[in-house]
């Protein structure tokens, strides 16, 4: 199974919402990550997590939030966000951070839409 | 630092003809490279990857790529094109004693009937 689920598929909401995003895989694998793609652009990564840990932020507002709960689960919480945040957010995962050659696996993304 | 040139952003393309999309990377180590593709509305789908050994490297639905060292390319081939292969085709680097992956700006691939 290389599958990577991804809820909701669609989210609309107001810039004084709170929501979350949710992500789940069952491979096993250690590294979760969060990335944004902008329509015609490729993705750009915001957060990684290994072994349930955050290990890196790419310099993301405060206005998104992970949490990784356990290895199989990776959420992304939203507040106060602005009309520039709508975007594909794109949920993959890999064996292991830290090795160059490891690929990663993407799920179908949520598509999000800031009014 | 690595980098990723897709110089062409669409490839219109009749069906059942060849098409190759360009890659060019630059890195003072050694890379990994990687093709993905993204349909619409959907996830990115790895199509096939280098990581050493044999330098052409296929998938299970036709497509082909060739690592050229001496070229820094990692061009994208099929033989012959069917509508359903209409989508976004992205190549990524990584590098040794690095994880994060560097994607090129992406080729809108259509096919016409």
């Amino acid at each position: 199974d290389t599958e990577v689920t991804q809820t909701p598929k669609h989210l609309v909401m107001g810039m004084t919402n709170k929501k979350s995003l949710k992500c789940e895989q069952h491979m096993g694998h250690r590294a979760m990550y969060w990335y944004k793609q902008k329509a015609k652009k490729p993705p750009e990564l915001m957060f990684v997590y290994s072994y349930e840990k955050l290990s890196i932020n790419e310099s993301v507002p405060s206005r998104f939030s992970p949490e990784c709960p356990n290895s199989s689960l990776l959420n992304l919480h939203l507040h106060a966000l602005q009309p520039e945040d709508s975007a594909l957010y794109l949920c993959a995962s890999s064996q292991d951070r830290g090795r160059s050659t490891d690929t990663q696996y993407f799920g179908p993304g949520t598509r999000l839409t800031v009014l | 630092a690595q980098s990723v040139t897709q110089l062409d952003s669409q490839v219109p393309v009749f069906e059942e003809a060849p098409v190759e999309l360009r890659c060019n990377y630059s890195s003072s180590v050694s890379v990994y490279l990687f093709w993905y593709v993204q349909y619409p509305n959907q996830g990115l789908q790895l199509l096939l990857k280098y990581l050493s050994g044999s330098t052409l490297v296929e998938s299970i639905n036709g497509f082909e790529a060739e690592f050229n060292k001496s070229q820094t390319s990692f061009h994208l081939r099929k033989p012959s094109v069917h509508i359903s292969d209409t989508a976004e085709y992205f190549c990524a680097v990584t590098a040794s004693g690095t994880y994060k992956y560097i994607f090129g700006t992406g080729t809108r691939l259509k096919v016409l009937a």
